[in-house]
């Protein structure tokens, strides 16, 4: 079965600075990735997703991801951090032969003025 | 439009009461999905309806009752619960059916507090 490691549990960053947030995944075929940020008290938003081809994906808000087979990662980046980017944020990994979307257990990104 | 609506947004309940949590959406998806979300941690699936029969259930306690009365509506009956089973209740739904390769789209979710 698939799984999905994000290294950190809590990232402080200052307003205009740049953001990176690790994932890390396990499953033995291409995966499906996905990063979701979810605001206080609000749903998950997709931010991004990867299933082929060009390994850079461009999402909403600013945000990337780099899919890099060799490392099994899945790192979101965002080179200016605004404040309402302060949330949760969850990688998740999807495979072709299971109906369940594995989330990692998420990071929770702060934004300091 | 990606938009999954979910009402009540919020919902306080006693032991005794019978509620229910509703999920909308217009996108023509034939897969939807019931979650549930404790504070600080990721979601977990309960229930996965695919052309409106129910095809996973997570092993959810009977307390917990899930309905699809049409491909756009998915209901979440719930009777008898504990104050453990206060959380964040999240609807979601995918295109076509329950895959790893399905994008899914969350609703905004409802808050219930069981007394």
């Amino acid at each position: 079965a698939q799984s999905v490691t994000q290294p950190d549990i809590h990232i402080t960053v200052s307003e205009g600075a740049s953001l990176e947030l690790r994932c890390n995944y396990s499953y033995g075929a291409t995966p499906y990735l996905f990063w979701y940020v979810q605001s206080p008290g609000q749903g998950l938003q997709l931010l991004l997703k990867y299933f082929s081809g060009d390994t850079l994906v461009q999402g909403i808000k600013g945000f990337e991801a780099e899919f890099k087979r060799s490392q099994s990662s899945f790192n979101l980046r965002k080179p200016s951090v605004h404040w309402s980017d302060a949330a949760e944020y969850f990688c998740a990994v999807g495979a072709t032969n299971d109906y369940k979307l594995s989330f990692g257990a998420g990071t929770t990104v702060t934004v300091r003025a | 439009d990606t938009e999954v609506t979910q009402t009540p947004k919020h919902l306080v309940m006693g032991m005794t009461n019978k509620k229910s949590l509703k999920c909308e959406q217009h996108m023509g998806h034939r897969a939807m999905y019931w979650y549930k979300q404790k504070a600080k941690k990721p979601p977990e699936l309960m229930f996965v309806y695919s052309y409106e029969k129910l095809s996973i259930n997570e092993s959810v306690p009977s307390r917990f009752s899930p309905e699809c009365p049409n491909s756009s509506l998915l209901n979440l009956h719930l009777h008898a619960l504990q104050p453990e089973d206060s959380a964040l209740y999240l609807c979601a739904s995918s295109p076509t059916s329950a895959r790893g390769e399905e994008t899914q789209y969350f609703g905004p979710g409802t808050r219930l507090l069981v007394l």
